[in-house]
């Protein structure tokens, strides 16, 4: 089976300028999760779904973050504008329940902000 | 905050050997989850223990949960260089669907 599956792997721009990042979650899990991972602060969730609706947006840093998931099998985490402080990994995470059964997290993209 | 932190920060040790980490959390728990990430991976889901259980096994891992210290333990028997890898836990609280990581245990297991 597939995993979770995360475009593209690395990602580097110029401040300013607009990043989406992808996810595509495994077929039939309900819950999906981005998260953000730095050695400084670690990893954190940033925001999650539940059946395409977000249920928690609360770690989201400011409103030059979004995310969308339009149908079961996609979601976005979109960056604008970014700024150097946004360089990190961000994960996409999904589960077939609620948060508490095991999470199955995609590769990340590692993102460069110049 | 009810983030759990692991004990140690970072752990060498020898092929063969056992390694224990440590992962401290300070609110009550449904269960707690352990997971591995290898460099410039996705972690991955490694064991889950409920509150009413007090030690699991899978393969060479063992983990005990002590819910009276708000503690639990990762033991890694007989070592190997493939189990060289950041660890860590997660914590669900049961009051919402998602889990709080912890800090990680960087372990390194040389030949």
């Amino acid at each position: 089976d597939a995993g979770v599956i995360q475009s593209p792997r690395h990602e580097v721009t110029e401040m300013g300028q607009e990043v989406t990042l992808r996810c595509k979650p495994i077929s039939g899990h309900d819950y999906l999760f981005w998260y953000r991972q730095t050695m400084m602060r670690g990893l954190e969730l940033l925001i999650y779904f539940n059946n395409n609706v977000p249920i928690d947006d609360s770690g989201m840093p400011e409103d030059r973050f979004s995310a969308k998931m339009p149908n079961a099998s996609f979601s976005t985490l979109k960056i604008q504008p970014s700024e150097p402080r946004d360089s990190a990994v961000y994960f996409c995470a999904s589960s077939p329940g609620q948060g508490s059964q095991p999470q199955h997290f995609g590769d990340g993209t590692r993102l460069s902000i110049l | 905050s009810q983030q759990g932190e692991e004990d140690p920060q970072a752990l060498s040790i020898q092929e063969g050997e056992n390694a224990t980490m440590n992962c401290s959390y300070k609110t009550s728990i449904n269960n707690l989850q352990w997971y591995r990430q290898n460099s410039g991976r996705g972690l991955v889901h490694l064991i889950l223990i409920r509150s009413n259980e007090r030690e699991k096994h899978s393969g060479r891992l063992r983990v005990t949960l002590d819910t009276s210290k708000k503690s639990s333990s990762l033991l890694i028997t007989a070592s190997r260089a493939a189990d060289t890898a950041s660890y860590f836990c997660a914590i669900d609280t049961g009051t919402a669907s998602k889990l709080t990581f912890g800090t990680g245990t960087r372990l390194q297991v040389t030949l």
